[in-house]
């Protein structure tokens, strides 16, 4: 079965400053990538999406993320983060074309001004 | 659209009482799914359904049940509610087929469960 991994559990990162969430999943064939975000006290929200083609994907709010094939990775980035970005960010995968999500455990973003 | 909805928004049991959680969407989706979100874990899948009287177990189905006699609607079921089942649930749709949307899943707000 596949899984997804994100190592930085907790970041705390300054306004402005540059942000690297880290995303490795393990399964070999086709797969369909997203990141998830979830504010507090709200549920999840749709970052972004990797379904084929440019492997560097855009998203809402400036995020965007870079889909490795060779890495099985799938980071997320956003140059200069705000305090508005605080929120816990997820990774998940589907593969072989299903519908079933597997979510990575997570990370907890926390921005101060 | 109001998207998927859900209630109660929380509520507590006590051990061995059994209750469902409610789910709606009004997007005309074909697939739903139940997750649990617990701390530091991410969401596990509990159940789906691929349509109307189709339904299949996930990662987690232990002590839970589901139904799915409408395209809007997909209940979640306990049946003997344990402490191990404090969670925060969430229950997402789905439209497969939809070149922009595909796979692409909407979350509705919730529901805080305590089992006590």
């Amino acid at each position: 079965a596949q899984s997804v991994s994100q190592h930085n559990h907790h970041v705390i990162l300054s306004e402005a400053a540059s942000l690297e969430l880290g995303c490795n999943y393990s399964y070999g064939g086709t797969v369909n990538l997203f990141w998830y975000v979830q504010y507090p006290g709200q549920h999840l929200q749709l970052l972004l999406k990797y379904f084929s083609g440019d492997p560097l994907v855009k998203g809402i709010k400036g995020f965007e993320a870079e889909f490795i094939k060779s890495k099985f990775s799938f980071n997320l980035r956003k140059p200069s983060v705000q305090w508005s970005d605080t929120a816990e960010y997820f990774c998940a995968v589907t593969t072989g074309g299903g519908n079933k999500l597997t979510f990575g455990t997570g990370t907890q973003l926390k921005v101060e001004l | 659209n109001a998207g998927v909805t859900q209630t109660p928004k929380f509520r507590i049991l006590k051990i061995g009482q059994s209750m469902t959680l409610q789910c709606t969407q009004d997007m005309n989706h074909n697939y739903m799914y139940w997750y649990r979100q617990d701390p530091g874990m991410g969401l596990k899948l509990i159940y789906y359904s691929v349509g109307a009287g189709i339904t299949d177990k996930g990662e987690v189905p232990n002590g839970y049940n589901v139904s799915r006699s409408t395209t809007e609607d997909f209940p979640l079921r306990l049946e003997l509610a344990a402490p191990s089942q404090t969670s925060v649930y969430f229950c997402a749709s789905s439209y497969p087929g939809n070149g922009l949307a595909y796979n692409e899943q909407f979350f509705g707000p919730g529901t805080r469960l305590t089992v006590l």
